[in-house]
């Protein structure tokens, strides 16, 4: 199985401060990644896919970059709706996984 | 916009099995891939497979010999049925869709959790 490894486990900000998020895959999953948002009490939200496209409604505040092993996410300035989990999830190889998640707190 | 709502029971037996339903509404049914995803402390979100409205479900190869995901077009249900269970089975488990392989888990219904335990 592709393992997914995200880094920090916890990411203190500040609103207003750029959050960078990263995602390293064990072995090259191309661009086949996807990027959720978790808030407490809900189920996770597809923010992105194919590593840089933002899904339909998500700010462009959001940008994702990456291909192989290596991702990124960028919150350029929080708001206080993006104080919440962020979860990578590669779809190039079966079974499909996720990443740990990152948390984003104040 | 698509809706998707899972229901069964909240708390099931160690050994017993796990049955799931997820009813769709707002999109077409054989237009999506519809996946089972469970979210537990230990192992965080965990993909447990997928079908769609014509062809063989697909697994996780750790769970195969014990899950089984169907989908019933006539009623825009997918059901998941996950056979002896243990507390590790514990979790959170939501319905998801796709648009295809290729891409990510675009819609969520609210989730279930779903406990083990005698």
């Amino acid at each position: 199985d592709i393992v997914m490894t995200q880094s920090p486990a916890i990411l203190s900000v500040s609103p207003g401060e750029r959050a960078t998020l990263s995602c390293r895959a064990s072995q090259s999953v191309d661009n086949n990644l996807a990027w959720y948002q978790q808030r407490p009490g809900q189920a996770p939200r597809l923010l992105m896919q194919g590593a840089s496209s933002r899904a339909t409604g998500v700010p462009a505040r959001f940008s994702g970059s990456g291909s192989g092993t290596d991702f990124t996410l960028i919150i350029s300035s929080l708001q206080s709706e993006d104080f919440a989990v962020y979860f990578c999830q590669q779809y190039s190889v079966w079974p499909l996984t996720f990443g740990g998640g990152t948390k984003v707190e104040i | 916009q698509v809706q998707l709502q899972e229901s069964g029971p909240r708390l099931v037996k160690p050994s017993e099995t796990l049955s799931l339903t997820c009813t769709v509404s707002g999109v077409s049914f054989s237009s999506h891939y519809w996946s089972w995803i469970r979210q537990s402390p230990g192992k965080g979100l965990e993909w447990l497979g997928f079908v769609d409205s014509s062809g063989p479900a697909r697994y996780d190869p750790s769970l195969r010999s014990r899950l089984i995901i169907s989908a019933d077009t006539s009623k825009s249900q997918v059901s998941l049925r996950l056979s002896s269970v243990t507390v590790a089975d514990t979790g959170v488990y939501y319905c998801a869709s796709l648009r295809g392989y290729a891409y990510g888990f675009d819609s969520w219904g609210q989730g279930t959790l779903v406990t083990v335990s005698s």
